[in-house]
């Protein structure tokens, strides 16, 4: 019954893979979202996805890929991965695209690129 | 773009006490803002949100308070307990473009 779910929960990789985090909500929400934080705590926002259609790309590199396969669903496909990457990765969901509702997170994906 | 408080201070209280931990959010435009609370291994989890037009939320055991003035931003938590050692976040809306993080503040709950 969890509502903001995400796999897998860590991920070590070797530099130059291709990887995906996946990530499915089942609070019937309409925005979903990729955060990226940091070693220091810091998030950011990645991607939103409002219905399907992508609103936001805050300057990712384009080696990121997000897929949105349904509203139900959001994931994140990164090509040829740099030590840079490592990270942990939330996906999170919320109901309208406007900012003016909380984010629901899933607990995060720790990729460490060695 | 301005980033919300942006360092990881720590603040430390004895259990019982009350915590306060202070925000600094950027953009006067913003009218939503959202306290999150981060435990070691989880996502972030909200807790509480306050929308512009109102200067004080209340919930169980926890108040946000707004000023608008000085665009800051608290979030008290009474009587503090073991169980609210985390990592607090508070996130302004940028005037509805995005969700901005800030830096967030540890705290930390001594028996």
């Amino acid at each position: 019954d969890t509502a903001v779910s995400q796999t897998p929960k860590y991920l070590v990789t070797q530099m130059g893979n291709d990887k995906s985090i996946k990530c499915e909500q089942n609070l019937g929400h309409d925005t979903m979202y990729w955060y990226k934080q940091d070693s220091k705590k810091f998030l950011k926002i990645m991607f939103s996805y409002n219905n399907k259609e992508l609103i936001i790309n805050e300057t990712v590199p384009n080696r990121f890929s997000p897929k949105s396969p349904d509203k139900a669903h959001l994931n994140l496909h990164i090509n040829s991965l740099e030590l840079g990457d490592s990270a942990v990765y939330f996906c999170a969901s919320s109901q309208g695209g406007g900012f003016n509702s909380p984010l629901h997170f899933g607990n995060g994906t720790r990729l460490t690129v060695t | 773009g301005e980033s919300v408080g942006l360092h990881l201070p720590t603040l430390s209280v004895q259990e019982g006490d009350n915590s306060i931990i202070n925000c600094a959010y950027s953009n006067s435009a913003s009218d939503y803002f959202i306290w999150y609370k981060q435990e070691s291994g989880k996502g972030p989890q909200f807790i509480i949100d306050i929308r512009s037009n109102m200067d004080k939320r209340q919930g169980q055991r926890v108040t946000v308070l707004l000023n608008k003035t000085v665009k800051h931003l608290s979030l008290q938590i009474a009587a503090t307990q073991p169980g609210d050692s985390a990592v607090y976040f508070c996130a302004e809306n940028n005037a509805g473009n995005m969700l901005t993080f800030g830096g967030g503040t540890r705290l930390m709950v001594k028996p």
